[in-house]
């Protein structure tokens, strides 16, 4: 079956180390990858697209790898701070879709940087 | 990047009511999705709203308990229809513009059935 994993245990890091989350997923063939994250009580924000041929991307603190080979998307934030906390979710869109480009999401994992 | 608001924010409904959620967007989308969230978990596709036409409903979801409406590009309305406690939930819209294959969320509309 089709399955996007994220480990589901919360990752405790102290201000200013690397966190690396971390992504895999089974029997898709995504286009591209996304990364959001989401805050208690709100919708997710958009942070990180990579696709398929791309095997890294940067934006600020975040760095995002994808290895189709592995079937793996790892997500870093480096220099992390306290504000950095909240959930971050891979979402990815099946190149076989049905045609209705839609995003699945992995259940997320929840960040918590320690001052 | 679009912006998009949802109503009602928050409710507490009575068992057995319906409750109708509506998402309006800042710009012209091709693509509308409704999520639901439930305590704790990820997010699950309910459906993608059609403009013009029936939504096409994810495994699990049938449209006499979610119908939903488009009736132009920039809005969207779901409904929960009989409501049980099992429906407390976040429901979220989402959209993908014509132009990138970003999907951006609205803030959601927080459900509590009693």
């Amino acid at each position: 079956s089709q399955k996007i994993e994220q480990n589901s245990e919360a990752l405790n890091i102290q201000e200013g180390k690397t966190a690396t989350l971390t992504c895999n997923y089974t029997n898709y063939s995504p286009a591209y990858l996304q990364w959001y994250r989401q805050d208690p009580g709100r919708g997710p924000v958009f942070l990180l697209l990579i696709r398929e041929n791309e095997k890294e991307k940067r934006k600020e603190r975040l760095k995002v790898t994808f290895d189709t080979t592995l079937k793996q998307s790892l997500f870093h934030i480096t220099a992390s701070q306290p504000a950095d906390s909240a959930t971050y979710l891979c979402a990815l869109d099946p190149i076989y879709s049905g045609g209705y480009n839609k995003l699945i999401f992995g259940a997320g994992t929840r960040l918590a940087v320690h001052p | 990047s679009a912006v998009i608001s949802q109503k009602p924010s928050r409710d507490i409904c009575q068992r057995g009511t319906s409750l109708t959620i509506q998402c309006q967007v800042d710009s012209q989308v091709t693509m509308m999705f409704w999520y639901r969230q439930q305590p704790g978990q990820s997010l699950t596709l309910i459906a993608t709203a059609n403009q013009g036409s029936e939504a096409t409903y994810e495994s699990g979801f049938v449209i006499d308990k979610f119908p939903i409406s488009r009736p132009n590009l920039t809005f969207s309305t779901l409904t929960v229809s009989n409501m049980s406690p099992e429906d407390s939930s976040i429901y979220l819209c989402s959209v993908r513009q014509a132009s990138g294959n970003t999907i951006y969320f609205g803030e959601g509309s927080w459900l509590t059935v009693v």
